[in-house]
């Protein structure tokens, strides 16, 4: 199964930072990865898919990229409803797997 | 609206089975494939199972893989997933999925707890 490794793990931040999380998949994956929100005791959301595509009715601060083993998730300002977990996911071949998870907070 | 309602979680003991079910509604189910996920108390999440959207084919992860089984009725808008052997391990939120254009997973239900002890 492919691995996905996803760093940091934790971050702390403040209102108005510009914040990276960072994907990296064992084997190539072309752009066959999505990145998702979730918040405590919620269903995950989509927010990216095919790595830099961003889904329906998420704000354009949310910005990914990167093709075949290395991507990234970028929120260009963060807002208080963006302290969350997220997770990339790599559809490119069942097994699907996802990171590990970053956790934003707040400074 | 898109809606999954997942149901059939509770506590079960080591090595007995549960089967959990997803109601489907808002889209029309059978022309969906469709995703289990679960997340174990405090960790991150884990793809279990998809079935196509005719239920001819399925994919498994390797910690499920001969225990647990994805089906799908398509004239009740319900997906299911029969879980044998239980582990402690399996102790989760399971979520139910849609999938998207193959690739990504665009409506998720609000999930059903599993508990695996004796």
């Amino acid at each position: 199964a492919i691995q996905m490794t996803q760093s940091p793990s934790s971050l702390s931040a403040s209102v108005g930072d510009r914040v990276t999380i960072t994907c990296r998949a064992s084997q190539g994956i072309r752009n066959d990865l999505g990145w998702y929100q979730q918040k405590p005791g919620k269903a995950p959301k989509l927010l990216i898919y095919g790595a830099s595509s961003l889904q329906s009715g998420v704000p354009s601060r949310f910005s990914g990229s990167g093709s075949g083993t290395d991507f990234t998730l970028t929120i260009s300002s963060l807002q208080p409803e963006d302290f969350a977990t997220y997770y990339c996911l790599q559809d490119y071949n069942y097994p699907w797997t996802f990171g590990q998870g970053t956790k934003v907070e707040i400074k | 609206q898109v809606q999954l309602v997942e149901s059939g979680g509770g506590v079960v003991q080591p090595g007995r089975s549960l089967r959990l079910s997803c109601a489907a509604s808002g889209f029309t189910f059978r022309s969906y494939a469709m995703h289990w996920v679960r997340q174990a108390p405090g960790k991150g999440l884990e793809w279990v199972a998809v079935i196509t959207y005719d239920g001819s084919n399925e994919n498994y992860a390797d910690s499920v893989k001969g225990r647990f089984t994805i089906s799908r009725d398509n004239s009740k808008n319900t997906l299911y997933l029969q879980m044998n052997s239980l582990r402690a391990e399996d102790t989760a939120v399971y979520y139910c999925a849609k999938d998207w254009r193959g690739y990504d997973l665009d409506y998720w239900g609000q999930g059903t707890l599993v508990t695996v002890s004796s």
